[in-house]
Order: structure tokens, then C-alpha cells, then sequence
């Protein structure tokens, strides 16, 4: 079974601009969590999806938003982009439902400069 | 909200010795608690869990325990190797849908 897969990889952005990321889940799991990593503030949590619903958001400003599509697969963006978004975006999905494993993708490595 | 602390930061032991890490969590709802280990340009690996009406889970030379009432739990890892080298986090979550607070993280390594 394929993993869950993040594109792209690698993002170079400027300030200001937008930036769009997208995750492809595990077949079958409905669940798509995002969370943004960075050595100051470690792993936290922007935002949840399940069946094309955000079902929880983390303490993040307006300008990170999400969706899903019918078929669980995720998309992400971030407008007017700041110089402290650049970090590591990870991906997490999930079977179904509450309390289940998250498997993770290998992230978007976003640098806004 | 929840908070999960996580020490030490970093640990160094000897190829062969054992590796423990301790997190502790503040909201009692919390129910479900994995670990994930981070190798440098990957993202987290999910290696083990444990759900709150289970003290202890071992795989291989892993295992976790749980302590409800002091709300702490913790990553156990024997006859540890160099490709156990990485950072661990823990996390923590309740039945409000699939998010994962975590900590801090501990960098491990193991020197051969």
C-alpha cells in the first residue's frame, strides 16, 4: 500500500506571495490532519479534515486555510506569506473516525525569504 | 487545552544500553498516546502506541507505559543500536477527532 504522499517536496516562496501544498492519503483513510513543524515551535496541529469537512483547527491565523476533496485527498494554503512560515508541513492520515493511527508523509519543506 | 511535556531533550547512551523518555500530559480526556520516531529529512514514523485502558505495550524492544493518575507515560527502548539514532516525539489525543498534541522531542543517539 502506497504511503501517504506530500507534493511538492521542496518550495522557495517570497513574501507576500501564496503557496498551495497538497497531500495525497493512504487509500482508504478519510482522515487528512496538517501540522506545521519548526525548531522553535516543534509540531503543531493547524487542521483537520474528514469526508471534505474540517472537523478541528489549531490556534493558527485565517491565512492558513484547507480543503478536501471528495476523493480524501488535501490541499492546504497559505496566503501572504511571512518569513516565519517557512518550516516543515506535514501531512498525517488517518483510517476513519476519532483516536485512530496517524501515518504521516515525508512534509513540504516551505522558505519564504 | 492539552500540553505535553517531554524530557529529556537529548540523550546519549552506548550501543546496547537502554534509552528511556518520559512525557507527561495535562488533560485527562486524553486517551490515546503514540510515539514517532524522525529520521533527519523523513517525517515522523509512528513506531508504537497505547490507548488509556492498557498500562503497558511492547514490541520487540520497544515498549511504552501508561500511568493515568500521574499522567505521564513513557518510551522504553533495550539493546539499543546506531540505527535507533533519531528524534522521538511523543503525543497525545482525545476522542475530539484526530489531533495529536505533541511534545517537545528527544534527540537520541546511540554511539557504537
Amino acid at each position: 500500500k502506497a504511503g501517504v504522499t506530500q507534493t511538492p517536496r521542496y518550495l522557495i516562496k517570497t513574501r507576500g506571495q501564496q503557496v498551495t501544498l497538497s497531500c495525497s492519503p493512504i487509500s482508504g483513510h478519510r482522515s487528512v490532519s496538517w501540522y506545521q513543524q519548526t525548531p522553535g515551535q516543534g509540531l503543531q496541529f493547524l487542521f483537520e479534515y474528514f469526508s471534505e469537512t474540517q472537523r478541528n483547527k489549531g490556534n493558527f491565523p485565517g491565512r492558513f486555510s484547507g480543503r478536501q476533496f471528495s476523493n480524501s485527498r488535501s490541499e492546504m494554503n497559505v496566503s501572504t506569506l511571512e518569513l516565519g512560515d517557512s518550516a516543515l508541513y506535514l501531512c498525517a492520515s488517518s483510517l476513519a473516525g476519532q483516536g485512530n493511527r496517524a501515518f504521516f508523509g515525508q512534509g513540504t519543506r516551505l522558505t519564504v525569504v | 487545552g492539552e500540553n505535553v511535556e517531554q524530557h529529556p531533550s537529548t540523550l546519549s547512551v552506548q550501543e546496547g544500553d537502554s534509552a528511556v523518555i518520559k512525557c507527561t500530559y495535562s488533560d485527562s480526556a486524553s486517551n490515546y498516546f503514540p510515539w514517532y520516531k524522525q529520521e533527519l529529512g523523513k517525517g515522523p514514523q509512528l513506531i508504537i502506541d497505547i490507548r488509556s485502558n492498557v498500562g503497558e505495550k511492547k514490541d520487540q524492544r520497544i515498549a511504552v507505559t501508561l500511568n493515568k493518575t500521574a499522567k505521564h507515560f513513557s518510551l522504553h527502548i533495550t539493546e539499543t543500536q546506531p540505527e535507533d539514532s533519531a528524534v522521538y516525539f511523543c503525543a497525545a489525543s482525545s476522542d475530539a477527532g484526530n489531533m495529536l498534541t505533541f511534545g517537545g522531542g528527544t534527540r537520541l543517539m546511540v554511539k557504537p
